[in-house]
């Protein structure tokens, strides 16, 4: 799986737009980016997947630019249930039999504040 | 559709003894994977099971260990506890598509 950057952590105010990047420069052709959040003592949740330019779902919207080397999850007027770890992976989709598995790194800490 | 499913969620054991935690996944998905998290490792991959065969392995130790039933259903093993296994203990599975992973509540095993 291609190597992911992301901040360690983010701040923001409850309302507000918070947008958080990923770094994915050696992202394969085949490779497709995707979204985790994870509440405290809980699984990580699936939240967006996406190719190329911009995914829209009622939780959040990835946009990615023309050479995909980067990505950026977008949520809406956050609250304070918001408040998450969130990661960002990058790999091939799946295929019957394929080999690889999921690495997540420290994922970003957001901070949603009254 | 009934969610990832994992038994049991709390777990207390001595250091020595051996446990076995439980998964089922969503139905439909062939491949289950297994994950350990601690504040200091975070999230760090076991192995993945996919029609009853391990297709990947993680950087465990052997005593880590796992299997998967013909109903999908996996249980992952670990023998002769140690204290830094104390963990959050994290089952996925997954359809199709790879990257799209569901996961249960965790099992918190605590080792004492």
């Amino acid at each position: 799986l291609a190597k992911t950057t992301q901040p360690i952590s983010m701040d923001s105010y409850e309302g507000q737009e918070v947008n958080i990047t990923c770094s994915h420069n050696n992202i394969a052709t085949n490779d497709y980016i995707t979204w985790y959040q994870q509440f405290p003592s809980q699984g990580p949740r699936f939240i967006i997947q996406g190719y190329k330019t911009k995914v829209t779902n009622e939780v959040a919207s990835l946009f990615i630019p023309a050479d995909r080397k980067s990505s950026t999850l977008s949520l809406p007027r956050v609250s304070l249930s918001d408040t998450a770890v969130y990661y960002c992976l990058v790999g091939d989709t799946a295929i019957w039999g394929s080999q690889g598995n999921l690495i997540f790194g420290k994922g970003t800490k957001l901070s949603v504040k009254p | 559709k009934a969610g990832v499913t994992q038994t049991p969620r709390y777990l207390i054991k001595t250091r020595g003894q051996q446990v076995t935690l439980s998964c089922s996944p969503i139905s439909g998905h062939r491949s289950v994977s297994w994950y350990q998290q601690t504040p200091g490792q975070g999230l760090q991959f076991l192995f993945e099971y996919f029609s009853e065969t391990q297709r990947n392995k993680g950087n465990f130790p052997g005593r880590f260990s796992g299997r998967q039933f013909s109903n999908s259903r996996s249980e992952m093993n670990v023998s002769t506890l140690e204290l830094g296994d104390s963990a959050l203990y994290l089952c996925a599975s997954s359809g199709v598509k790879k990257l799209e992973q569901y996961f249960g509540p965790g099992t918190r095993l605590t080792v004492t």
